[in-house]
Formats: structure tokens, C-alpha cells, sequence
């Protein structure tokens, strides 16, 4: 089975602080995403990475930043959080080697800004 | 731009009753493939069904199936025979280029009533 994991599945942190949010996933997928989720909006992409060190702004790019160093893993950095920042936080992963190329999905961060 | 629309924020279904999950979508690229996923109050999100553009035949997986709709760009859901564990957010999303960029509806919270 695909496995996807996130580091946290809720976080605190405060306004200004420097923040990161970690994917790792187990079954050698190419493809990453970072999704912010809110009540009514769905899921919105933030940035997405289709190869080690390539990265791709998706949405809503705008407070956040990504680095993929390595191909299991997919870090979401929040360089000064705000408030407005507050939500639930997906990863996922996909290959087009699984032929459907569905996404798989962590369990998701609710990362919580004061 | 593509764009999903779900029209339906909430619905209930009686117990072991058929229900079905609105889903449009706007794309002007003729390759393209439809996806639901089902997200509990636990928060993983779980792919439940694929449809591409191409297909022939709409697809079925065990309870679930997609009443697919080219010419009408809808991609509705059916669950036939209700399970009290179907209670759930529901999310249809679309992905045109292979790999990359998908995109997903606000989702509409399912109630299963016993």
C-alpha cells in the first residue's frame, strides 16, 4: 500500500514564526503536491513538485515556499506565518506508472496560527 | 481555466437508498480525467473512482459509479445501497495535464440517516 506521512498532525505556532511542514512518501512516486484545505473552498494547490528539486507554483503560492531535495520527501515552508495561514494542510503523491495516476493523500497537518 | 462545480454543500440519504453526488466541470482540453474522493470526519481523503475523457463506458466501482456526461460536462456519483459509514465529505476533482495540476470542488457533506 501507498503511505503517505505527515510529521504533525496538529501544530500550534505563532505569528511570525518560521514554520515547516514535512511529506515523506514510501512508494518512490515522481509527482508531489502541497494542498491547503478550508471549509467551502475545497482543496487548493500550493505548489507541486513533478521531479527532485523541481517545483512548480500551483494556486495559491503566495506565504509559502517548498524544497524537494530528495524524491520521498516534500517539505512546505511557511517563511513568517500569519493568521490567515490557519488551516488543514494535505500532501500527496502520484505516479503515471499506476496507470490511473490517482493522488494519494497523508492524513493531513491542522496547523494552527496565533 | 479549469474550474469543478458541486451545487450540493449538504445532502442526507436514508439508509440502503441510492443517492447521487452532483459534479460539473469546465475544461477546454479534450484530454482529461475525473476523479471522487471521499474524505471522513478523520480526515484522510480516500480515492473512490476514475473516469477518463475517453472512456467508453461509465465507471463502476463496487457500490460507487460515475454517470459520466461528456457533452453535458458532468461527472455525477452514485452510490447505490447507503452505508452508515458513507457519512463523509465527498470531493470530485478533474487533472488535465498527466501528472500535474489538479483540480477539486468545495465537496458536498454526505449524511447517511439509520
Amino acid at each position: 500500500d501507498v503511505k503517505v506521512t505527515q510529521s504533525s498532525r496538529y501544530l500550534v505556532k505563532r505569528t511570525g514564526e518560521k514554520v515547516f511542514l514535512e511529506c515523506v512518501q514510501d512508494m518512490d512516486h515522481e509527482n508531489m503536491f502541497w494542498y491547503r484545505q478550508d471549509p467551502g473552498l475545497g482543496l487548493r494547490l500550493i505548489y507541486f513538485s513533478y521531479d527532485v528539486k523541481m517545483k512548480e507554483k500551483g494556486d495559491i503560492p503566495e506565504g509559502y515556499s517548498v524544497s524537494r531535495e530528495k524524491k520521498e520527501r516534500f517539505s512546505l515552508i511557511l517563511e513568517s506565518a500569519s493568521t490567515n495561514q490557519t488551516s488543514m494542510y494535505l500532501c500527496a503523491s502520484s505516479s503515471p506508472r499506476t496507470g490511473v495516476d490517482e493522488q494519494f493523500f497523508g492524513p493531513g497537518t491542522r496547523l494552527t496560527v496565533l | 481555466a479549469q474550474k469543478i462545480t458541486q451545487t450540493q454543500p449538504g445532502m442526507f440519504v436514508q439508509e440502503k437508498e441510492a443517492v447521487t453526488l452532483d459534479c460539473t466541470y469546465d475544461t477546454s482540453d479534450p484530454s482529461y480525467g475525473l476523479f471522487w474522493y471521499k474524505q471522513p470526519s478523520s480526515g484522510e481523503m480516500i480515492f473512490l473512482i476514475y473516469q477518463g475523457s475517453y472512456d467508453q463506458q461509465n465507471a463502476t466501482e463496487g457500490r460507487y459509479s460515475l454517470n459520466f456526461q461528456k457533452a453535458r460536462k458532468s461527472a455525477n456519483l452514485v452510490i447505490s445501497a447507503s452505508q452508515l459509514g458513507d457519512s463523509a465529505m465527498y470531493f470530485c476533482a478533474m487533472r488535465v495535464d498527466y501528472g500535474q495540476n489538479f483540480v477539486f470542488g468545495p465537496g458536498t457533506r454526505l449524511s447517511v440517516l439509520p
